[in-house]
């Protein structure tokens, strides 16, 4: 099973609309818990960490669930812009690799 | 500015020829990684070290050498490379002093096999 599994998608969705998905994780002892966002031929870059109480950042809202083992992203009022792969990242504590998803895609059309 | 560089952005070699990958880094973190990235998949790790000490994953083939001569630079090393060695290659870093997390991410290499 892998560490870090994730819908690839894609979810194709019009600008204006929310779009959420999920990534599930096997190690109930991960601590910190990302999520990265990798646009086409480029290197992921950190979107936001998740934190046990849920956070928001704008329009991105993201969640942990400790006891299904899973995180979810919700991009609201989706923008054109927002059309990437997002990478679910897991690590566990003192840890300092990495667990990747393989990602989920988005578009966003107009 | 960037802050994780990697040279080049695509490389192109033949089968079977040797190849270096380079990376530097303005952070001064202590730990740098090597990823590989094949289409559609997670980055994995190739190797890691946390300053001189080098920590290679267990399913790394053997194909596959790393050096760091400073802090600053870190190479990748690929002795005879394949046609399955044809990949995005990235180099990343992080801090002990910020719990190792973020980790910061160089442009990738793109790597062709001939």
């Amino acid at each position: 099973r892998k560490e870090v599994e994730q819908d690839p998608g894609p979810f194709n969705v019009p600008e204006g609309a929310t779009v959420a998905f999920n990534c599930t994780y096997s190690n109930s002892a991960s601590q910190s818990f990302f999520w990265y966002r990798q646009d086409c031929r480029k290197e992921p870059k950190l979107l936001m960490s998740v934190y046990s109480s849920g956070n928001e950042d704008g329009r991105f809202t993201a969640q942990l669930n400790r006891a299904s083992q899973y995180i979810s992203l919700l991009i609201r009022d989706s923008k054109l812009s927002d059309s990437a792969t997002y990478l679910c990242v897991v690590n566990l504590p003192g840890d300092y690799k990495l667990s990747f998803g393989a990602g989920t895609t988005v578009t966003v059309r107009a | 500015d960037a802050m994780v560089i990697q040279n080049p952005r695509y490389q192109v070699t033949q089968f079977g020829k040797p190849v270096t990958l380079s990376c530097s880094q303005t952070l001064n973190h202590n730990v740098m990684y090597w990823y590989q990235q094949k289409s559609s998949q997670a980055p994995k790790l190739l190797f890691h070290y946390y300053d001189k000490d080098f920590n290679n994953e267990a399913d790394t083939p053997d194909n596959f050498q790393s050096r760091r001569p400073n802090t600053s630079f870190c190479f990748l090393d690929i002795r005879s490379p394949g046609l399955g060695d044809a990949a995005m290659y990235l180099c990343a870093t992080s801090s002990k002093d910020r719990g190792f997390q973020p980790q910061h991410f160089g442009d990738g290499t793109r790597l062709s096999i001939l």
